[in-house]
């Protein structure tokens, strides 16, 4: 079983700042079979990258996403209120696996 | 568009069943598998395994093995978890969502269906 490790566990910002997120995988994740999910209180995750870096239409580009070996990165350029959520990472690579996921809550 | 409609609320007795359906709409229901997601009360996400209609296939998430069955009716285009032997521990919200790419039993999810929270206690 692939292990995603997130961090940090929370992070406190204020609208308009930067913000990465992290994702570390125990071992490869072939082809970038990596996926970040955005959930907010009672509502189910939404799909914003799949394929480590590939956008979902519809998505602001103020998010993006990375790769570098086994770590994997969610970048939010400037954030806006509507970003203050829990992320998710997911791995496909192989059974899939969740991150235990990064809080993201204003400053 | 494409949509995941799952069925209401449910509140069982420790040791008995519940089934959860998941409705698909807006897609050709056969090519797409579905998963099954649970999400324990302010915990993360787990998958629990999936169904591929096209193939009739399953794949069961270890732990969930043998107390899970997944089912799906091309008919009416809908998936159903059924779990048995009920805890406590699997008081959580029930998410289906769709796998990403035709013929795969897992892949990036989207979309999801709006979660069924069971709540098993005596």
């Amino acid at each position: 079983e692939i292990v995603l490790t997130q961090s940090p566990d929370t992070l406190s910002l204020s609208p308009g700042e930067r913000v990465t997120l992290s994702c570390r995988a125990s071992q490869s994740v072939t082809n970038n079979y990596l996926a970040w999910y955005q959930q907010k209180p009672g509502q189910a995750p939404r799909l914003l990258i799949y394929g480590a870096s590939s956008r979902v239409t519809g998505v602001p580009d103020r998010f993006s996403g990375s790769e570098s070996d086994t770590d994997f990165t969610l970048t939010i350029s400037r954030l806006e209120p509507e970003d203050f959520a829990v992320y998710y990472c997911q791995q496909y690579s192989t059974s899939p696996t969740f991150g235990q996921g990064t809080r993201l809550e204003i400053k | 568009q494409v949509q995941l409609v799952q069925s209401g609320a449910e509140v069982k007795k420790p040791g008995s069943s519940v089934k959860v359906s998941c409705k698909a709409s807006g897609y050709v229901f056969r090519n797409y598998a579905i998963s099954w997601v649970r999400q324990a009360p302010g915990q993360g996400l787990e998958w629990m395994g999936g169904i591929n209609p096209l193939f009739n296939r399953r794949e069961y998430a270890q732990k969930f093995q043998g107390r899970v069955t997944f089912t799906a009716d091309e008919s009416t285009s809908t998936a159903y978890l059924e779990m048995s032997s009920l805890k406590s521990e699997d008081t959580a919200v029930y998410f289906c969502a769709r796998a990403n790419a035709p013929a795969a039993i897992w892949n990036w999810f989207d979309p999801w269906g709006q979660g069924t929270l069971v709540t098993v206690s005596s």
